[in-house]
């Protein structure tokens, strides 16, 4: 167990609908990343935030949006759902920004059905 | 861009076999180098790392070393054993001292037959 929670597990909606995913990060850790899996794609990095600060921007689509709150926990809103956002979206954690040693530490992801 | 190259997979060894996993990188910065492993129904767990050139990384027998003339960062085990079998990635990460994205690989399945 990383420390890192994401609900829900699974997420199965239709298409052009809208929804958020949500992770908590291990204890004292500032920073949230959300990753994308999915098969043609691979891992796909979308977004950093910094203690409610965005680092750091990937291949993130416009219908996607994030933020990280007060207390920390990130949310990931995905709208205008397509087929091909069907995927295995996972968050991760780490104690600062960035540096060699800042080990990101993965949760169990949300596996999203777009139906 | 940054981008991580693994050798095409699956791949699938007896146990106690050797292992090499190919990954080769380009990046535009001085990158740090990762393994990272995906059991069956389970999250990324870091496997091991190195932060700068010659580095090796090591765990659960596993290693890989950082050459920076070859930009490679190869997987090896000297012998696996059928709790291996996993997704494994290579990913890295340049640091700018604003943010810490990884990048993947596509990853490859290694299955170990008893």
């Amino acid at each position: 167990d990383s420390g890192v929670t994401q609900t829900p597990k699974h997420l199965i909606t239709a298409t052009g609908q809208r929804v958020t995913l949500r992770c908590s990060p291990r204890s004292g850790d500032l920073s949230v990343y959300w990753y994308q899996q999915s098969l043609d794609q691979g891992l796909q990095f979308l977004i950093q935030y910094y203690n409610g600060e965005e680092r750091a921007k990937g291949n993130i689509l416009e219908r996607f949006s994030a933020q990280q709150f007060p207390d920390l926990h990130s949310e990931l809103n995905l709208s205008s759902l397509e087929l091909g956002d069907s995927a295995l979206y996972f968050c991760a954690s780490s104690v600062g920004p960035s540096g060699g040693d800042n080990e990101q530490f993965f949760g169990p992801g949300t596996r999203l059905t777009v139906l | 861009g940054d981008s991580v190259t693994q050798m095409e997979g699956p791949v699938t060894l007896s146990e106690e076999a050797f292992l090499t996993i190919n990954c080769t990188y380009t990046a535009t910065g001085y990158p740090s180098l990762f393994w990272y492993v995906q059991y069956p129904g389970e999250g990324l767990q870091l496997l091991l790392k190195a932060t700068k050139a010659d580095d090796k990384g090591s765990n659960k027998g596993f290693e890989a070393t950082y050459r920076k003339e070859t930009t490679s960062f190869h997987l090896e085990k000297g012998s696996v054993q059928v709790s291996d079998s996993a997704v494994y990635f290579c990913a890295l990460s340049v640091y700018t001292g604003a943010n810490s994205k990884l990048t993947f690989g596509k990853g490859i399945t290694l299955s170990v037959r008893p």
